[in-house]
């Protein structure tokens, strides 16, 4: 599986944007780029994804690098309800394991009021 | 409400007993999975489903078997509970392979194998 690389942690302000990074720099041309948001004491929630062109919706922004070798999840104001485990995760719909996500440690956000 | 429902959501064991996980989906998903998470760790994949008669191995699924009889249900079995069995586990659908949306998770079940 192609593996992604994100800090460990980040902090933010209240309504102040953030731009959570991801690296993935051995991205096949069929995965999909996908983020996930894990709140405390909850399962994790599907945020947005993208496959080659900047994605936008009503929980975020998905900004995808040109060579699809980094991606950045933008939260445009960030409130104390946006404090979570951020994952980015790569799905392959190419065919073979695409039903799986690997899920690594993620980007521990806390928004300081 | 559709989604994904895990029951129970709190559980805890003696060493050695063997119990269920229920999990059912409202979606018409194909695919289903369960992952365990223990603490300060991110999601391990145990079993997974892509389709009602067919179910494979994830990354850790010893100590664990599952069934799909049903698109709707993917219980996971404990055979014989293990304090290493201790974690929180969450059941997760997903349309098929051709739609690469976002799986959806339940809420979980917090097992404690004492």
């Amino acid at each position: 599986d192609a593996k992604t690389t994100q800090p460990n942690s980040m902090e933010s302000n209240e309504e102040e944007p953030v731009h959570l990074p991801c690296n993935h720099s051995t991205i096949s041309g069929t995965d999909y780029i996908h983020w996930y948001r894990q709140l405390p004491s909850q399962g994790p929630e599907y945020v947005i994804h993208g496959l080659t062109s900047n994605v936008n919706n009503r929980m975020a922004s998905l900004a995808i690098a040109e060579d699809r070798k980094s991606s950045t999840l933008i939260l445009h104001r960030a409130t104390l309800r946006d404090a979570a485990v951020y994952y980015c995760i790569l799905r392959d719909t190419g065919g073979g394991s695409n039903y799986k996500l690997t899920f690594g440690k993620g980007t521990l956000l806390t928004v300081n009021p | 409400n559709a989604g994904v429902t895990q029951t129970p959501k709190f559980q805890v064991l003696k060493t050695g007993q063997s119990m269920t996980l229920q999990c059912a989906q409202d979606m018409n998903h194909e695919y289903m999975s369960w992952y365990r998470q223990d603490p300060g760790m991110g999601l391990r994949l145990i079993h997974y489903s892509v389709g009602a008669g067919i179910t494979d191995q994830g990354e850790v699924p010893n100590g664990y078997n599952v069934s799909r009889s049903t698109t709707e249900d993917f219980p996971l079995r404990l055979l014989s509970a293990a304090p290493s069995q201790t974690s929180v586990y969450f059941c997760a659908s997903s349309f098929a392979r051709q739609a690469p949306g976002g799986y959806t998770f339940g809420s979980g079940t917090r097992l404690t194998v004492v």
